[in-house]
């Protein structure tokens, strides 16, 4: 069955701190990992796609990367607005994905 | 948002009646879904589907049923609302080209 767990559960960061999510997942095929932000009350924002072990993508003061068991989201420098729920996701064959259950990342100026 | 509305997006009702959330896309993609987000479970599959008329279960379809008859709608209803049911739930389409789900802004259920 496929899983993914995210740690830490919350995060409090000050303005400035850079830090690193983690996301830790069984799947028969990885076919995609994902993260998206998540803001109170609004959907989930795809942020990132990786395929591939020792790929890496990077957004503004966000890189994510990827291992065979991990994928880590690095926060660096962060800023008050980077202040939201980051979920992980996983597909093995394209169109159904499981989701971890977030972190939760305050940055606090 | 990848045109993604859902109606209506806040509800209250009361336990033991029907209730149906509407889910439209603009962009004709063939994949839909229905999650329901709680804390400490995160994102979870109720329903999704594949095609007009094609659908299928997910780990949390106790409750639920769905119906689309267009490429545009999924709808979700609850046939007889419960408390457990009190929850976020989201709308999702999955763009094969891209290979990325997209998100719609959410209804919030309240079951009194």
């Amino acid at each position: 069955e496929d899983q993914v767990t995210q740690s830490p559960e919350a995060l409090r960061l000050q303005e400035g701190e850079s830090s690193s999510l983690n996301c830790s997942y069984t799947v028969s095929g990885l076919r995609g990992l994902f993260w998206y932000r998540q803001d109170p009350g609004k959907g989930p924002e795809f942020l990132f796609t990786l395929y591939s072990a020792g790929e890496e993508k990077e957004k503004e003061r966000l890189k994510a990367t990827l291992t065979k068991k991990e994928s880590f989201l690095h926060i660096t420098a962060p800023k008050p607005e980077d202040s939201a729920t980051y979920l992980c996701a996983v597909t093995n064959y394209g169109q159904n994905f499981v989701f971890g259950p977030g972190t939760r990342l305050s940055v606090l100026p | 948002d990848a045109g993604i509305t859902q109606s209506p997006r806040h509800k209250v009702t009361e336990t033991g009646t029907p209730v149906t959330l509407r889910c439209h896309q603009t962009e004709n993609h063939r994949y839909m879904y229905w999650y329901r987000q709680d804390p400490g479970h995160g994102l979870r599959l109720i329903h999704y589907s594949y095609g007009v008329k094609d659908t299928d279960k997910g780990e949390v379809s106790d409750g639920y049923s769905v119906s689309r008859s267009k490429t545009e709608d999924f709808l979700l209803t609850l046939e007889s609302a419960t408390s457990s049911q009190t929850s976020v739930y989201f709308c999702a389409i999955y763009d094969r080209d891209k290979n990325i789900q997209y998100f719609g802004a959410g209804t919030r259920l309240s079951v009194l």
